[in-house]
């Protein structure tokens, strides 16, 4: 199996433009994770999904991010407008019914 | 909101030695606890669960501990390696008796084993 994918690995963008992250969860998974890592922060929680369908978004900074999974194999997240403050490690994760969770490389954005 | 701590500054112990992570949660005590590692430039990586009503869990040269009444766990490795150096990360379910949830995360304590 080739894990969680994301894509792409490396983003910078300058302020004020849209920027789009990707996933792809581990076939047969059901539930997938949006998590975002700073030094300051650590690894926080934006956005979970089960059954492709949103669990709990609480975690989403503001309006500026949305999440969507349109099918059981891919998921975006997507920031705009992007702001400095938003440049961080993004990581999705994957699990199948359970509590153990797959995390991908993780995209690590830069806005400038 | 839960809220983990876990030793911020880096933690030297000599390769064979046991080396002893602790993970303190405040307000609600969870249904779970989870460690995860994580390599520079790597997403985490799943190493053991244990519930509440498990004191122990072992899986080869790791054991962690759970004690609810303390609200806290430890992590153990030992007979410790270079390669075990990286940074180990508790996680907790984000509400009471929490299932399959997304987690809350502690910083992390930075392992380094010296030769």
């Amino acid at each position: 199996d080739a894990g969680v994918i994301q894509s792409p690995r490396h983003e910078v963008t300058e302020m004020g433009q849209e920027v789009t992250l990707r996933c792809k969860p581990i076939s047969g998974h059901n539930s997938l994770f949006w998590y975002r890592q700073t030094m300051m922060r650590g690894l926080e929680l934006l956005i979970y999904f089960n059954n492709n369908v949103p669990i709990d978004d609480s975690g989403m900074p503001e309006d500026r991010f949305s999440a969507k999974m349109p099918n059981a194999s891919f998921s975006t997240l997507k920031i705009q407008p992007s702001e400095p403050r938003d440049s961080a490690v993004y990581f999705c994760a994957s699990s199948f019914s359970g509590y153990e969770q797959f995390f991908g490389p993780g995209t690590r954005l830069t806005v400038l | 909101s839960q809220k983990i701590e876990q030793n911020s500054e880096a933690l030297n112990i000599q390769e064979g030695k046991t080396a002893t992570l602790t993970c303190n949660y405040t307000n609600y005590s969870p249904a779970y606890l989870q460690w995860y590692r994580q390599d520079p430039g790597r997403g985490p990586v799943f190493l053991l669960l244990i519930r509440e009503n498990e004191k122990e869990k072992r899986k080869e040269r790791l054991k962690v501990t759970f004690d609810t009444t303390l609200k806290q766990s430890l992590f153990h490795i030992t007979a410790s390696q270079p390669a075990d150096s990286a940074t180990y990360l508790c996680a907790l379910p984000p509400v009471v008796g929490g299932g399959a949830d997304g987690l809350t995360f502690g910083k992390g304590t930075h392992l380094i084993i010296q030769p």
